[in-house]
């Protein structure tokens, strides 16, 4: 059966540390995999997406990698601050749309002064 | 801000009474996708309309409809409540089925009681 996986127990850093976060898929064929991030209480707000024949993409602090093969990806905040504290949550699309998303459970990062 | 509005932000009902969550999407978006999310889950595909009509739609019973208006804006209902229904009900709305950059915007949500 079709599965995305990713830590449920919280992840938790110290500031200025890189904080990396893993999605892992099975019986997926995904044309674009996206990262949210959800604070408590509110809706997901769109981070990053990355397609299927881009190995990676970077915007300001964040970092998501893409492997096809190995079929996870990765997502890293360098320089991590307290205000990254929130659930992030990767998505997969297979249906070609971007907008038809699968998402895992979410990891919760918690980063620490 | 992602100009998606969502309404009720929160609301209880009973098992076996009807609900309609009401979303405006964001300005020029002519796609609006719906989600449930229930607590310590991730958001579930529930359906999508784009430009009026039925675009898909996930592993939800025939109790869940909606609609979408010629504004663009959406409804969604649910028939028979049941206590799973319980959930934060997420609608997210793009510029086309992906949109120029696949970014969906999500309003805040509706958070659904049944008891």
């Amino acid at each position: 059966s079709q599965k995305i996986e990713q830590n449920s127990e919280a992840l938790n850093i110290q500031e200025g540390k890189t904080a990396t976060l893993t999605c892992n898929y099975t019986n997926y064929s995904p044309a674009y995999l996206q990262w949210y991030r959800q604070d408590p209480g509110r809706g997901p707000v769109f981070l990053l997406l990355i397609r299927e024949n881009e190995k990676e993409k970077r915007k300001e602090r964040l970092k998501v990698t893409f492997d096809t093969t190995l079929k996870q990806s990765l997502f890293h905040i360098t320089a991590s601050q307290p205000a990254d504290s929130a659930t992030y949550l990767c998505a997969l699309d297979d249906t070609g749309t971007a907008s038809k998303l699968t998402f895992g459970t979410g990891t919760r990062l918690q980063v620490t002064l | 801000e992602t100009g998606v509005t969502q309404s009720p932000t929160h609301l209880i009902k009973t098992r076996g009474q009807q609900v309609t969550l009401r979303c405006s999407s964001q300005s020029g978006h002519n796609t609006v996708s719906w989600y449930q999310q229930a607590l310590g889950q991730g958001p579930q595909f529930i359906f999508q309309y784009y430009r009026e009509e039925e675009n898909g739609r996930g592993n939800f019973p025939p109790r869940f409809s909606g609609l979408q208006f010629p504004n663009y804006s959406s409804e969604l209902n649910v028939n028979a409540l049941e206590l799973d229904d319980s959930a934060l009900y997420l609608c997210a709305s793009s510029l086309g089925q992906g949109g120029l950059t696949g970014e969906l915007f999500f309003g805040e949500g509706s958070r659904l009681t049944v008891l």
